[in-house]
């Protein structure tokens, strides 16, 4: 079974920069896979913020930004928020599969 | 611009088969270019895939899942359903459902999602 992994949680100053990542237990990461990256805020639906590794929605805010490091998938914050404070979620394609990361729990403090 | 709901019974009998619509409005689920698929989120824990349908009837579902899920489309109504049978309350979770642009292979819109419990 193919498995996704993500940091379980991270802390970030407001004002700083942070990468969050997300790696396939099947090899390296490639832009074939497609990564995905949401934002979820509690009690609410994940919201979409990048597609194919580093495409932005109309939405996203410029401080987000996707890209492929070390062999996973990354996602960047820079200029971090308080309310970016959420749980983000990578999402990778496996030909018609789509797997989930388990979360990063990202905490501004 | 597009908005789905997701409907049906918030509580299942374990052994029962769970059943969900997704009722999409703003735009025709004919139209082309989009899977439509469910989401689930299993209370304090993270998101798992489901599965997909095309407008045409295709699907594609989770291996994990697959001997238990179908998903359906009726395209005079708009909507799309998700039937997971054999229930557990290992199948208590937030059901959403999205829209996945096929092109562009981004997830968007997403339902409000809809609380599914498995209890006697």
């Amino acid at each position: 079974q193919t498995v996704v992994t993500q940091e379980p949680s991270l802390t970030v100053s407001p004002g700083g920069t942070v990468t969050l990542t997300c790696a396939s237990s099947t090899g390296a990461v490639t832009s074939g896979y497609y990564p995905n990256w949401f934002q979820q805020k509690p009690g609410q639906a994940p919201r979409a913020l990048i597609y194919s590794t580093s495409n932005k929605h109309s939405w996203t805010p410029a401080r987000f930004s996707g890209s492929l490091l070390g062999g996973k998938a990354a996602l960047t914050l820079s200029g971090v928020q308080p309310e970016d404070e959420a749980e983000y979620y990578c999402l990778l394609y496996y030909g018609g599969a789509r797997v989930f990361g388990g979360g990063t729990k990202l905490t501004v403090l | 611009q597009v908005q789905l709901q997701e409907s049906g019974p918030g509580l299942v009998k374990p052994s029962q088969t769970l059943s969900l619509t997704c009722t999409v409005s703003g735009g025709s689920i004919s139209s082309g270019g989009y899977y439509w698929s469910w989401i689930r989120q299993h209370p304090g824990k993270g998101l798992e895939w489901i599965g997909y349908i095309y407008y045409s009837g295709s699907t594609y579902y989770n291996p994990s899942l697959k001997s238990r899920v179908t998903i359906s489309v009726d395209t005079s109504k708009n909507q799309f359903s998700l039937k997971l049978s054999s229930v557990t309350a290992a199948d208590t979770a937030v059901y959403y459902c999205a829209r996945e642009v096929r092109s562009l292979n981004w997830f968007d819109p997403w339902g409000q999602g809809t609380l599914v419990t498995v209890s006697s």
